[in-house]
């Protein structure tokens, strides 16, 4: 059965302390996967594509892996303002929807 | 930028009531979509559409419909409204992109609460 899984469910680090979400999928042709992030009452906001292993993307302290079986959010000295819940989809060849994680939700104490 | 603009951010309505949920994009995406996001089960596709008065049934159509007038426009429409669709729901556009590549672009969402 496709799927996916974010892990951990839930992540409190202090500022400044890097560390990184996983997203792993079970997928037999990958076509893309998505990160996005969404704060407490609002709609995700997009942050990356990736679309084959070993693709890179960056966005300010945020960077996104990809290898054949999962995805990594890297966080680089994070600030209390990337406390958010990070989503992690996955587009499947033979499927029109997205394979959604349930997410990690992300504290960053100050 | 996109920009994806739903009618209401909150919503009360009492069982029984008919309700209409609205979503307009602005970037002249050919696919828009209607989710439902519920603590615990993630976001779970209700209904697609991928051209005017096109619409597929997603994960989880039941008790729902939805309309497609303008190519901008999505509505989804709750005949009868009941306590279990109580929840939060995201509107989404997309683009079909090169070898089916697409990101979709979601709303700031409606807090629906049924009483």
């Amino acid at each position: 059965e496709d799927q996916v899984t974010q892990s951990p469910e839930a992540l409190r680090l202090q500022e400044g302390e890097s560390s990184s979400l996983n997203c792993s999928y079970t997928v037999s042709g990958l076509r893309g996967l998505f990160w996005y992030r969404q704060d407490p009452g609002k709609g995700p906001e997009f942050l990356f594509t990736l679309y084959s292993a070993g693709e890179e993307k960056e966005k300010e302290r945020l960077k996104a892996t990809l290898t054949k079986k999962e995805s990594f959010l890297h966080i680089t000295a994070p600030k209390p303002e990337d406390s958010a819940t990070y989503l992690c989809a996955v587009h499947e060849d033979s499927n029109y929807q997205l394979i959604w994680g349930a997410g990690t939700k992300l504290i960053i104490k100050p | 930028d996109v920009k994806v603009t739903q009618s209401s951010r909150y919503l009360v309505k009492r069982t029984g009531e008919k309700v209409f949920l609205e979503c307009v994009q602005d970037m002249d995406h050919e696919n828009m979509f209607w989710y439902r996001q519920d603590p615990g089960l993630g976001l779970r596709l209700i209904y697609f559409s991928y051209d005017v008065k096109m619409k597929e049934k997603g994960d989880i159509p039941e008790g729902y419909s939805v309309s497609r007038e303008k190519k901008e426009r999505f509505s989804l429409i709750l005949e009868s409204a009941s306590t279990n669709q109580t929840s939060m729901y995201l509107c989404a556009s997309s683009n079909p992109g090169q070898g089916g590549r697409e990101t979709q672009y979601f709303g700031p969402g409606t807090r629906l609460l049924v009483l």
